[in-house]
């Protein structure tokens, strides 16, 4: 299985701050990597696909990047609404699509 | 616009089936080139891809339940379900049903809101 290790698990930050949450793959996954956001008590909802491409209605303020093996989820202004869990999904080999461990966004 | 709605028992004993079910709205459960997946998350812990099933039924499994898994559809109520068999307290989890795209970069959208199965005596 392709482990994906998130960092860090958890993070305060303050409405305004620019935030960076990275996700690392045991082997190189090209691009085939997803991002998906969980507010408390909801279903995670997807953010990004294919590493970079934010989908339609979300913020510009999400932006994704990289390739390989590192990927970053960058949100440039926080917002009171984006303080929840953030996960990465692999889906570069399907059996088993994973998941890291997900990163909790607090509000300091 | 694809909706999921789970449903199913909150509380299963050791040793005996769970069985979840996914009503579809939007879309028809056989109609190409859907798929349908099922993914648990512990309280508190990460997301694990439990399986997914294809409009024509063709199943896949995650090799780590593979053994007591069995995803299945119903066409006559247009939902597909979940049984995972011989459950341990390790099995309770937010279960969530979603649908998994079929073209590249393959993701999960939408999902289900979620359902709770606590497995305890």
């Amino acid at each position: 299985d392709i482990q994906m290790t998130q960092s860090p698990s958890s993070l305060s930050a303050s409405v305004g701050d620019r935030v960076t949450i990275t996700c690392r793959a045991s082997q190189s996954i090209v691009n085939y990597l997803n991002w998906y956001q969980q507010r408390p008590g909801k279903a995670p909802e997807l953010l990004i696909s294919g590493a970079s491409n934010l989908q339609s209605g979300v913020p510009s303020r999400f932006s994704g990047g990289g390739s390989g093996t590192d990927f970053t989820l960058t949100i440039s202004s926080l917002q009171p609404e984006d303080f929840a869990t953030y996960f990465c999904q692999q889906s570069y080999t399907t059996l088993p699509y994973t998941f890291g461990q997900g990163t909790n966004l607090e509000i300091k | 616009q694809l909706q999921l709605q789970e449903s199913g028992p909150g509380l299963v004993k050791p040793s005996e089936t769970l069985s979840l079910s996914c009503a579809v709205s939007g879309a028809s459960v056989t109609s190409s080139p859907y798929y349908w997946g099922w993914i648990r998350q512990p309280p508190g812990k990460g997301l694990e891809w439990i399986g997914s099933i294809s409009y024509r039924g063709d199943t896949y499994y995650n090799p780590s339940l593979k053994s007591r898994v069995t995803i299945s559809v119903d066409t006559s109520k247009n939902q597909f379900s979940l049984r995972l068999s011989s459950v341990t307290t390790a099995d309770t989890a937010f279960y969530y049903c979603a649908r998994p795209t079929v073209t590249p970069p393959y993701t999960f959208d939408p999902w289900g809101q979620g359902t709770l199965v606590t497995v305890s005596s």
